[in-house]
């Protein structure tokens, strides 16, 4: 089957650092992408992981391990724009495609 | 550049009613995906198309059929509404099938409301 599970709340204090998980289990595996989603709007690209290993992007990094099917995304000098919610997604080549199979997403609060 | 557009954004219907959603990919881009999300969810996959031939269809009812134009636009059609299919309708685009390591672009979308 199909599952990608990520927490559904979290609260952090404006400036620090949060870690938001993200397990799959998913028949095919293509990468995995972090995307932003505040309320109304549509998701907005993050990162990208295909290797193991840690991408860095500015305050954002995100981390993949595949032999454990287990993926972070870390926000450093969190800001208040930055209260969105968090979705993470695993590309399934599937039938020749590449569909998106998201978790649930991840509301991140940041607090003053 | 222009990013992916979408339209109409928003959209009341009655159930039993049809109604279709627009969908313009980033120009260059051949590869147009339908999704459906639910207040509080994650997206769910509904079509891929490239080259305006279907690549996935997810576990949605054949009461929804999507189609590709030779200019890479898309439609995607829902027959016989229902109350259950009140959501935020994305569509997204990318360059290739998605067996390449390209990213997967999202327009604004199109809330259906259906009464």
């Amino acid at each position: 089957g199909q599952n990608i599970d990520q927490p559904t709340e979290m609260t952090a204090t404006e400036g620090a650092i949060v870690q938001i998980n993200c397990t799959y289990q998913t028949s095919g595996f293509n990468g995995l992408f972090w995307y932003q989603q505040h309320a109304g709007e549509a998701p907005t690209f993050l990162s990208y992981n295909v290797l193991d290993g840690l991408e860095e992007k500015g305050r954002f990094s995100s981390f993949l391990s595949r032999s454990k099917g287990y993926s972070y995304l870390l926000l450093k000098e969190l800001q208040m724009k930055d209260s969105a919610s968090y979705l993470c997604a695993v590309r399934d080549p599937g039938n020749q495609g590449g569909k998106l199979i998201f978790g649930q997403g991840t509301e991140l609060s940041v607090k003053p | 550049d222009a990013g992916v557009t979408q339209s109409p954004t928003h959209l009341i219907k009655t159930r039993g009613q049809q109604v279709t959603l627009r969908c313009s990919p980033i120009s260059g881009h051949k590869s147009v995906s339908w999704y459906q999300q639910v207040l509080g969810q994650g997206p769910q996959f509904i079509f891929q198309y490239y080259e305006k031939e279907e690549r996935g269809r997810g576990n949605f009812p054949d009461r929804f059929s999507a189609r590709q134009f030779p200019n890479y636009s898309s439609e995607l059609n829902v027959n016989a509404l229902l109350l259950g299919d009140s959501a935020l309708y994305l569509c997204a685009s990318s360059r290739g099938t998605g067996l390449e390591n390209t990213e997967a672009f999202f327009g604004q979308g199109t809330r259906l409301t259906v009464v």
